[in-house]
């Protein structure tokens, strides 16, 4: 079975400090896909990243960097210099190779303190 | 590309009437995807759609709900009757092939209130 665990409920921090949302998986499959979506306070859900398990090169993307370590099945997200419009409610997700469902976390909800 | 659009945004109804929920997908996208978001459960999936062909139902929290998929350009999501548990986010979301590693696109979502 497939499960994503985000152990941190909510977060809140003072715009500008560097905050890290951390995502542990559980899967036995070998070939797998994990995703971060952001749900800002108007609700849709937006896509973030997507990463596949041979590929484990961390990812950066302006303020946005990924850390995926299959030794510790993590796959955490770390925001830079944080800003009071990155506050949202960050999901972690899971997609096995032929299996079509993606297993959400719990959620992460940021909130950025101006 | 319009993005998946779910149909209504807000629903507000009465326990016991019956609540039918909307989604268009993607062009092209394949397959299609209803989920729940409850603040105890989180994002659950509730049943997914392959060439309109319903693959995995499980989801499905009972008999009071069904989901149809006529064609490949919309989709629906029925409660019947519905009940005040019944009131949550409704999310349908859209993918490419499923040989494809795509996440999916999500619809902006349906706010059922079921008073």
């Amino acid at each position: 079975a497939q499960k994503v665990t985000q152990a941190q409920t909510e977060i809140s921090v003072v715009e500008k400090e560097d905050v890290t949302l951390d995502c542990v998986y559980e899967t036995r499959d070998t070939t797998y896909y994990l995703f971060w979506y952001k749900q800002p306070p108007s609700g849709e859900l937006v896509f973030l990243i997507r990463r596949n398990s041979f590929d484990e090169q961390n990812e950066i993307s302006g303020r946005y960097s990924w850390n995926f370590q299959k030794s510790t099945s993590s796959f955490n997200f770390t925001i830079t210099a944080s800003q009071v419009v990155d506050s949202a409610v960050y999901f972690c997700a899971l997609r096995t190779q032929g299996a079509q469902k993606l297993v959400f976390g719990q959620g992460t909800r940021l909130t950025i303190n101006p | 590309d319009a993005g998946v659009i779910q149909s209504p945004r807000h629903e507000v109804t009465e326990m016991g009437q019956e609540v039918t929920l909307r989604c268009k997908p993607i062009s092209g996208h394949n397959s299609l995807f209803w989920y729940r978001q409850t603040m105890m459960r989180g994002l659950e999936l509730l049943i997914y759609f392959n060439n309109n062909v319903p693959i995995d139902d499980s989801g499905m929290p009972e008999d009071r709900f069904s989901a149809k998929m006529p064609n490949a350009s919309f989709s629906t999501l029925k409660i019947q009757p519905s009940e005040p548990r019944d009131s949550a986010v409704y999310f349908c979301a859209s993918s490419l092939p499923r040989t494809a590693p795509y996440g999916y696109t999500f619809g902006s979502g349906t706010r059922l209130t079921v008073v």
